[in-house]
């Protein structure tokens, strides 16, 4: 049971937006900020968003990520085929002295 | 070029020993945090330790502490995670990533090293 709760998936068809959300708590997601991984089996995993909403070098505009309190939620418009992968949300817990990450999503592109 | 590189999985059986390596090229090593994150098979990611700028603070996930030592050698650009009395969950993908200056991100990963303990 991951700290921080994620939907197992997700899916939609190419050029359709989707969203993701993450769920956490007072401790973690609360007080800390959020950052989201994209990770295809077989290969590193990627920073996605740092800081809540911010873009690292060569992240495409149409990903997009937002927090609110103890959720956070990443969206990804004009959905392609390469975004099919399984996507993960972390943050710092100061009740953990950690970091935490979700329990991951899986994305699909149909 | 940020580059990360580890070594050291392998098969071990329960109760052993491993140690893993993370050699790091491309930016100044010793100006990070770095941390190792795990992924079990069919599992999640997992977050398992995390090491300040000169080795003087670390932080573990309580399922690891008393069992893993996160360490670092500057001199070399170099992390380390010491594992001993392992067990069957241990088994995994073992990650070195860098640690962004903002927010506790993980900007640049390692392709992993498979740690697989089993009798």
């Amino acid at each position: 049971q991951s700290v921080l709760t994620q939907p197992p998936s997700a899916s939609g068809t190419p050029g359709q937006r989707v969203t993701i959300s993450c769920s956490g708590s007072s401790s973690n997601i609360g007080s800390n900020t959020v950052n989201w991984y994209q990770h295809l089996p077989g290969t590193a995993p990627k920073l996605l968003m740092y800081y809540n909403d911010q873009r690292p070098s060569g992240v495409p505009d149409r990903i997009s990520g937002s927090k609110s309190g103890t959720s956070a939620s990443l969206a990804i418009s004009g959905l392609q085929s390469e975004d099919e992968a399984d996507y993960y949300c972390a943050t710092w817990d100061g009740s953990l002295n950690g970091v935490v990450f979700g329990g991951g999503t899986k994305l699909t592109v149909l | 070029e940020v580059q990360l590189v580890e070594s050291g999985g392998g098969l071990v059986q329960p109760g052993g020993s491993l140690r893993l390596s993370c050699v790091d090229s491309g930016f100044t090593f010793s100006s990070f945090w770095m941390t190792w994150v795990r992924q079990a098979p069919g599992k999640g990611l997992e977050w398992v330790a995390i090491m300040n700028e000169d080795g003087g603070g670390q932080y573990y996930v309580d399922s690891v502490k008393g069992r893993f030592t996160i360490s670092r050698d500057n001199s070399k650009n170099s992390l380390y995670l010491q594992m001993n009395s392992l067990r069957a969950e241990d088994t995994a993908v073992y990650y070195c990533a860098k640690v962004g200056k903002l927010g506790w991100n993980f900007d640049y990963w390692g392709q992993g090293t498979l740690v697989t303990v089993s009798s």
